[in-house]
């Protein structure tokens, strides 16, 4: 069966530090995959996705980036942290177009 | 913009109640359309699905109704019980896309 890891869970960084945060999928082959970001109490931003290694499209423009180095890897990052990259970011993937998109369980960001 | 419009944005049920959660998309070709359920902390978990091919869906105590011909579609929660207190999305699915759009979510609260 297919799981997504995603980690770490919860990260404290300081304002203008860099960011990694990784992503995981086992099971299945090029899947699509996602970065959401999720205020609290708020809605699901979709900020980046990727249909193969090496391809991201950005949905939104900001302070952070994506990459795919593996076919089931999907890294986001960022060079300098801002406050208000603050939030719970959420990783997922889905296997074909019109079909189930599949979410870990997120890593809660806190920029101090 | 493609948008999906759900509602209500917070709902409060007594146990045993029906909890009906509404969303409505726009003129855009969709045909996939998921329910999540989210619990704090953690990433939206798939609950429900239903094609544009029916009007109907049950699972349980879940129910997707759809009407296509008003753009609508909602979730209801049979008996709804304490352990049902979770945040809930509707997504669309436009066809051919490996994007889902969401909705905002509503805060579904179920009082013992």
């Amino acid at each position: 069966s297919q799981t997504i890891h995603q980690w770490p869970a919860t990260l404290v960084q300081p304002v203008g530090s860099p960011l990694s945060l990784e992503c995981t999928v086992e099971g299945t082959s090029n899947p699509n995959l996602y970065w959401y970001r999720q205020a609290a109490g708020r809605g699901l931003q979709l900020l980046f996705y990727s249909v193969g290694i090496g391809q991201i499209s950005s949905e939104v423009p900001q302070n952070l980036s994506a990459s795919r180095p593996q076919d089931r890897q999907f890294i986001l990052s960022s060079k300098k942290l801002l406050l208000s990259d603050s939030g719970f970011y959420l990783c997922a993937w889905m296997g074909s177009t019109n079909s189930p998109l599949h979410f870990g369980n997120g890593t809660r960001l806190t920029v101090t | 913009q493609q948008q999906v419009k759900q509602s209500p944005q917070s709902l409060i049920v007594q146990k045993g109640g029906i909890s009906i959660i509404n969303c409505a998309y726009e003129n855009t070709a969709f045909d996939y359309f998921p329910w999540y359920q989210q619990f704090p902390g953690k990433g939206p978990a798939l609950l429900i699905a239903i094609r544009p091919d029916v009007s109907e869906k049950k699972e349980g105590r879940f129910t997707i109704s759809f009407n296509k011909s008003a753009k609508q579609f909602s979730l209801h929660i049979m008996d709804s019980q304490p352990g049902d207190s979770a945040t809930y999305f509707c997504a669309a699915s436009p066809t051919g896309s490996y994007k889902l759009i969401f909705g905002s979510g509503t805060r579904l609260l179920v009082r013992p």
